[in-house]
């Protein structure tokens, strides 16, 4: 149950794309297309922006997006919006009824 | 609107007990998995535990396996997570968040967190 591997900080300018990778093993993100990815502001819950690799629940800008590749998942901001500026964390089922939460990414618009 | 409130945090000594509560609304609460989440100060996201929708089935993570137990009461809508032998590194923020109708799927709506602080 080791944590998925995020880069610690990404940044961009207003208007452009931020990739944020999560990199876990064949026994997590590898092997289950559940992955998902959540967005955090200081003091706040979790939100849900991305679920099962590359689907937005309801609400969620499209400007979201998430792919997977083999052992790693990817989450692309378009359009960075100052709003963007937060928390986001990977998590993805990990097999027994687990889950598994990546290591965080700080977001910045620049 | 699905709706997860959490309770029951506080300050407690090392080695104290403590239980948390989270009321649910707003869904049809027993036909869901739950789960507890936590996050230490300044620090990520660690899943602890689940459970299904009939509380037949739990989970926990390793680092709080035997210490923690999660429970449910489907007639009260309610979940919880009775925490034993607390340690210092068991403070955090925990939350309470909703799974879907398999153990698979992520959780989506989150409560607020109750803060637990272990300290003497």
């Amino acid at each position: 149950q080791s944590a998925l591997t995020q880069p610690p900080s990404a940044s961009g300018s207003p208007g452009q794309s931020v990739t944020i990778s999560c990199t876990g093993t064949s026994s997590d993100v590898g092997g289950y297309n559940y992955v998902s990815w959540y967005q955090q502001h200081p003091g706040k819950a979790p939100k849900l922006m991305i679920y099962e690799v590359s689907k937005r629940p309801s609400g969620v800008p499209d400007r979201f997006s998430g792919s997977k590749s083999g052992n790693t998942a990817s989450l692309t901001v378009s359009g960075l919006q100052a709003e963007d500026e937060a928390d986001y964390y990977c998590s993805s089922y990990a097999g027994s009824n687990s889950h598994v939460f990546g290591t965080g990414t700080k977001v910045t618009v620049l | 609107e699905v709706q997860l409130v959490e309770s029951g945090g506080g300050l407690v000594q090392p080695g104290g007990s403590l239980r948390l509560s989270c009321a649910a609304s707003g869904f049809t609460f027993r036909s869901y998995w739950m789960h507890w989440v936590r996050q230490a100060p300044g620090k990520g996201l660690l899943w602890v535990s689940g459970m299904n929708s009939d509380g037949s089935s739990t989970t926990y993570a390793d680092s709080v396996k035997g210490q923690f137990t999660i429970s449910r009461d489907n007639a009260k809508n309610t979940l919880y997570l009775q925490m034993n032998s607390l340690r210092v590194e068991d403070t955090a923020v925990y939350y309470c968040a909703r799974g879907g109708p398999f153990g698979r799927s992520s959780p989506d709506y989150w409560g607020q967190g109750t803060l637990v602080t272990v300290s003497s």
